[in-house]
């Protein structure tokens, strides 16, 4: 089973929807990040969180760490919010530093 | 803005020749991190490397690798003796203090190509 889960895996929208991803975890955790992979492979650190909710322009990302899960929102969504978004966590504990990530989910926006 | 840079962007080896892969950290930054993805996977872990030294290596991070970093400024993955499961999308990271809330930023990826 994997330590991070993502739903949906891939998610189509037209341009202006309201866009959910959501992301589960089974391991205690120190951090959770939210991720953009475009197309051509390159990553983006979107969000670092560790409790509450955070806004950058038109993404906000939560997290319930009791319910080991994080919803990462996109408003007025836009073709060009089209990537993989991808949910890492960080563990917690030891001296790890590492990141386990999830599969990702694919976001396609239509205009 | 000061971002995490990797060379080359493609590389294409033959089975069994060395690679390897290059990676300019932050300037300012401390701790230093190797990932992969095979097309089509997850993103994994590989190793993480602080004060000269490793401080985390995954299984995947066997004897065939090894990582360095010569000049204060590059950080290098060396595979000795690359096989065709070597084939993937390969990530340097670095943060500034490798804590709990450390921000980990990402340079562009290496694909790294074995036929």
């Amino acid at each position: 089973k994997n330590e991070v889960e993502q739903s949906p895996q891939n998610l189509t929208a037209q341009e202006g929807e309201f866009i959910t991803i959501n992301c589960s975890y089974s391991v205690g955790i120190s951090a959770l990040h939210w991720l953009q992979q475009h197309p051509g492979g390159g990553i983006v650190s979107l969000f670092m969180l560790s409790s509450g909710k955070k806004k950058h322009g038109r993404l906000i990302a939560t997290i319930n760490i009791q319910e080991k899960h994080s919803s990462l929102h996109i408003t007025a969504s836009h073709p060009r919010d089209s990537a993989v978004y991808i949910c890492a966590v960080k563990g917690w504990g030891g001296n790890t530093d590492k990141l386990i990530f999830g599969t990702g989910t694919r976001l396609q926006v239509f205009p | 803005e000061p971002e995490v840079t990797q060379t080359p962007s493609h590389q294409v080896t033959q089975m069994g020749q060395e690679v390897i892969l290059r990676c300019v950290p932050i300037s300012n930054h401390l701790y230093f991190y190797w990932y992969r993805q095979i097309l089509g996977q997850k993103v994994e872990f590989l190793v993480s490397f602080y004060n000269n030294e490793i401080s985390e290596k995954s299984e995947i991070f066997d004897d065939q690798f090894s990582v360095e970093r010569p000049d204060g400024s590059n950080f290098t993955l060396k595979i000795r003796s690359t096989k065709l499961e070597d084939s993937a999308m390969y990530f340097c990271a670095s943060g500034i203090s490798g804590g709990e809330t450390d921000t980990q930023y990402f340079g562009p990826g290496t694909r790294l190509t074995v036929l």
